[in-house]
Order: structure tokens, then sequence, then C-alpha cells
């Protein structure tokens, strides 16, 4: 199974400043197809979770443009900029090019200091 | 507007089983992969089971293999998840989810979750 390791797991961050969260994949997350099947979800307290970015890259609806991501092979990050007190909450990477299983990183708390 | 809508969960025994439901609308439900996706209380997200678009293909994590079985009924817009044989580590919400379509890539909507507590 594919492991998925995030980094840090906790983020104080102030109000207004740039967050970045890792995500290192245990293979490579290129599908034979071309696409790198890399998700970003946020979990805010007290909700299920909501897609923010799929293929590495693109930005979900009604998302904001202070969230990107990046990233290939077997590292990619997700970026806030201006960090807002809505984004407090959990943020998961997940892969989906090598399942089942369809495997989820530990977790990264966001918090705003 | 998407929406998904779990039901079915509860406190069970341990070795009991359980039968969850997913009624979605606002989409055409035959056109998509759907899952369920589990969290365990103050723990992080894992993918249970996905079925294909007829039901003719079903994929679990290893944990459940023999004792979940997951289907749907394209005709009722709906997902299900028989539980059988729980476990107290099975204690988790539940979530449904739109798994995938080429268009929509992977997990694009959930549902709000339903509580399983498997008591000892």
């Amino acid at each position: 199974d594919v492991v998925m390791t995030q980094s840090p797991l906790s983020l104080p961050v102030t109000l207004g400043q740039s967050a970045s969260i890792s995500c290192r994949s245990s293979q490579n997350l290129v599908f034979s197809d071309g696409n790198t099947y890399l998700n970003w979800f946020q979990q805010r307290p007290g909700q299920s979770p909501r897609r923010l970015i799929y293929k590495v890259s693109n930005r979900d609806s009604g998302v904001p443009d202070r969230f990107s991501g990046s990233g290939s092979g077997t590292d990619f990050t997700l970026k806030i900029s201006r960090v807002e007190a809505e984004d407090a909450g959990v943020y998961y990477c997940m892969q989906g090019t090598h399942w089942p299983p369809y495997t989820f990183g530990q977790g990264t708390k966001l918090e705003i200091k | 507007e998407v929406q998904l809508v779990e039901s079915g969960g509860g406190l069970v025994q341990h070795g009991g089983s359980l039968r969850l439901s997913c009624t979605t609308s606002g989409f055409t439900f035959s056109s998509y992969w759907m899952g369920w996706v589990r969290q365990a209380p103050e723990k992080g997200l894992e993918w249970v089971a996905n079925i294909k678009q007829d039901g003719s293909e079903k994929y679990y994590v290893d944990s459940v293999k023999g004792r979940f079985t997951i289907s749907r009924d394209n005709a009722k817009n709906s997902l299900y998840l028989q539980m059988n044989s729980l476990r107290a580590e099975d204690t988790a919400v539940y979530y449904c989810a739109r798994a995938f379509s080429y268009e929509t890539d992977y997990f694009d909507y959930w549902g709000q979750g339903t509580l399983v507590t498997v008591s000892s």
C-alpha cells in the first residue's frame, strides 16, 4: 500500500501569514494515463471533509485562490496564502493512483494563533 | 445541488450487524463510482469501499473484507454498506462520497456522516 506522510502534523499560523503543508508518498503517483491523482481535503471542526484540490494543482469550484497545490512524483505541497480564521481545521492529502486502497495522510491540524 | 445523506448508524454490540444507507440527489448517480470513507473518533480518514457505476466491481480495505458489503440501487439513487461481524475498531463516523468520474476526479462530494458505535 502507498503510505502518505504529511508534515507538520500541527501548524500554528498567525492571521494573514502563509502556511505550507508537505505530503510525501512512498511511491510515484503518476498514473499510466499521465495524470497524478493527488488530492487535498479540508475538514473544519465538526464538519465533513471538503475537497480543495484535485490532480495536484486544480482548485475546486468555490475554493479561494489563496489555496494552491503543487508538486510531482512523490513530493507535494499545499500552500495557503494570507490565512483567515475560517481556514482552521485539519488538512489531508490523498492518493488515487495506486488503488485499492486509496490512502490518506495522517492529517495536519492548522490552528490560528 | 449535489446532496448525499447517510442514515442507519447507531449503537451495536460486538459481532452484530448494521446496514448503512446513502440517499443521493442532484446528479446522475449511475454515472459515478461511489464509496464509503470512515473516521474513527479523533482519528484520520480511512477509505473503506468503492463500487463501480453498474455494481460490477467492488473494492474493500483489507480490514473489512469478508465482513462488509457495498452495494447500490441506481433506480433509487442510493448506496449501501452492509456491515457484519462488527468489531470495536469499526467504531467511526461513516461518510458516503461520490468516489470518481474522469470529469470530476476522486471524492468531490461527501455526506454529513453517520456514527457507528460498536460496544464490547
